[in-house]
């Protein structure tokens, strides 16, 4: 049971150059999120997904699209990469139950944008 | 706005001292608190969730507690092996499942 895998683990960038980061998860949640982490800033929210072919903005969007084409894939993506977007993304589900609501996380996706 | 704290940012104990942990919050129509432990280099894993104030959770050496405005958790005797980052979350909002996440507790257990 791989859970949820992201895709790549590590990656650098140059200033403007574009990217697409891949999550996919094999537990049939509805809900899919990409954080961001940075030091001292806990886990913020960029966007998030309450269905297939839905996205919605989360608390730092501006930078970022997505798209949610199907249940179990959530892509992130940057358009012009900047170095304020050197951090580490991690991408979530989670089930819209009302009980056993937690988040499962992936291992993350460590950026560096020069 | 809604917001989540966890004090202390960073917290040493020997092997065997217990303590406690605390995440305090302020958001409107709170569906659920949770903890996580990350380790470095790696996703936040799931530990506990609380529904309803007076709600207990148990694992371990682990007991997660929850009021009205925050919640503990508490380590007993702790190894070594509990060393890594403990975050807390809200579970809010009317549309989706949104997550709120504390900037998190450095726990290091020293032998």
């Amino acid at each position: 049971n791989a859970g949820v895998t992201q895709t790549p683990k590590f990656r650098v960038l140059k200033t403007g150059q574009s990217m697409t980061l891949l999550c996919a998860q094999d537990m049939n949640h509805e809900y899919m999120y990409w954080y961001r982490q940075d030091p001292g800033m806990g886990l913020r929210l960029i966007h998030y997904s309450v269905g297939e072919g839905t996205t919605a903005k989360g608390e730092v969007p501006d930078g970022y699209n997505v798209s949610r084409l199907k249940k179990q894939n959530f892509l992130l993506g940057l358009e012009s990469a900047a170095p304020s977007q050197t951090s580490v993304y991690f991408c979530a589900s989670s089930s819209r139950r009302t009980v056993n609501t937690e988040a499962f996380f992936g291992q993350g996706t460590r950026l560096t944008v020069v | 706005e809604d917001q989540v704290t966890q004090s202390p940012e960073a917290l040493r104990l020997q092997e065997g001292e217990s303590s406690s942990l605390n995440c305090s919050y302020t958001v409107s129509g709170l569906r659920g608190l949770f903890w996580y432990r990350q380790d470095p280099g790696k996703g936040p894993e799931f530990l506990f969730t609380l529904y309803s104030a007076g709600e207990e959770k148990e694992k371990e050496r682990l007991k997660a507690t929850l009021t009205k405005k925050e919640s503990f958790l508490h380590i007993t005797a702790p190894k070594p092996e509990d060393s890594a980052t403990y975050l807390c979350a809200v579970q809010a909002g009317l549309i989706g499942n949104q997550f709120y996440f504390g900037t998190g507790t450095s726990l290091t257990v020293i032998p």
